[in-house]
């Protein structure tokens, strides 16, 4: 079956503009997890989801991030008023139900270029 | 809180030859996950190789293999026959075993070039 997939791959906004990525992950998985992956910061949790809260448990608590599940298997992360600092690539990671190996499989990512 | 440290930003290694990724972690836990995931320019993690805690027989994975030392928190990754498809950013990660939410911490990377 497929992966988790992520889209756009790249975005570029202008500095104030909201954003947002999707993450489409594995049928049956119920934890969704968004990661911010930079060079200077390596990669640190935004927040996750579990499937039955359509809103985010926060990692990272910020006003302007937040996560929602639309769907079960689907999880849009919204950053609004992007800043300078939000360019990263942001990685989506889901686990299954049950989750006995520990195992995160992750998306390709979507790049985010903030001018 | 737990933090995941890999001292070496870069390595590289001849094709065929052995290299081995440091790291260590600090935790309070006793019982959990650590895996190294390598992550090629496509930027997917892939999983290499997981280790649960409480077994203190190290994993292995076809040429890839651990070095898991509970009690020193150290948890290396030895590749072996080096391809050049191994070249990649390898992380090492910690998870707490929870029935789920429990999040991934990663070390900073350490990226692998592989010579001809």
């Amino acid at each position: 079956g497929a992966g988790v997939s992520q889209s756009p791959r790249y975005k570029v906004a202008k500095r104030g503009r909201d954003v947002a990525l999707r993450c489409d992950s594995i049928s049956g998985h119920v934890t969704l997890y968004w990661y911010r992956q930079t060079l200077g910061q390596g990669s640190e949790v935004l927040t996750y989801s579990q499937s039955d809260a359509q809103r985010d448990k926060s990692g990272r608590p910020s006003g302007r991030f937040s996560a929602e599940r639309p769907e079960r298997s689907v999880s849009t992360l919204k950053i609004q008023r992007t800043e300078q600092g939000d360019s990263a690539v942001y990685l989506c990671a889901s686990s299954p139900r049950g989750d006995n190996t520990g195992e995160l499989f992750f998306g390709e990512g979507s790049r985010l270029t903030v001018l | 809180a737990q933090t995941v440290t890999q001292s070496q930003p870069e390595m590289s290694v001849q094709e065929a030859e052995t290299v081995t990724l440091s790291c260590t972690y600090d935790t309070s836990e006793s019982d959990y996950y650590l895996f190294w995931y390598k992550q090629p320019p496509s930027r997917q993690m892939i999983l290499v190789i997981r280790q649960e805690a409480y077994k203190q027989q190290n994993a292995t994975e076809n040429r890839f293999s651990v070095n898991f030392q509970k009690a020193a928190k150290s948890f290396s990754l030895k590749i072996s026959d080096s391809q050049l498809g191994d070249a990649a950013m390898y992380f090492c990660a910690y998870r707490r075993r929870e029935t789920s939410g429990s999040r991934l911490t990663f070390g900073e990377g350490t990226q692998l070039t592989v010579n001809p």
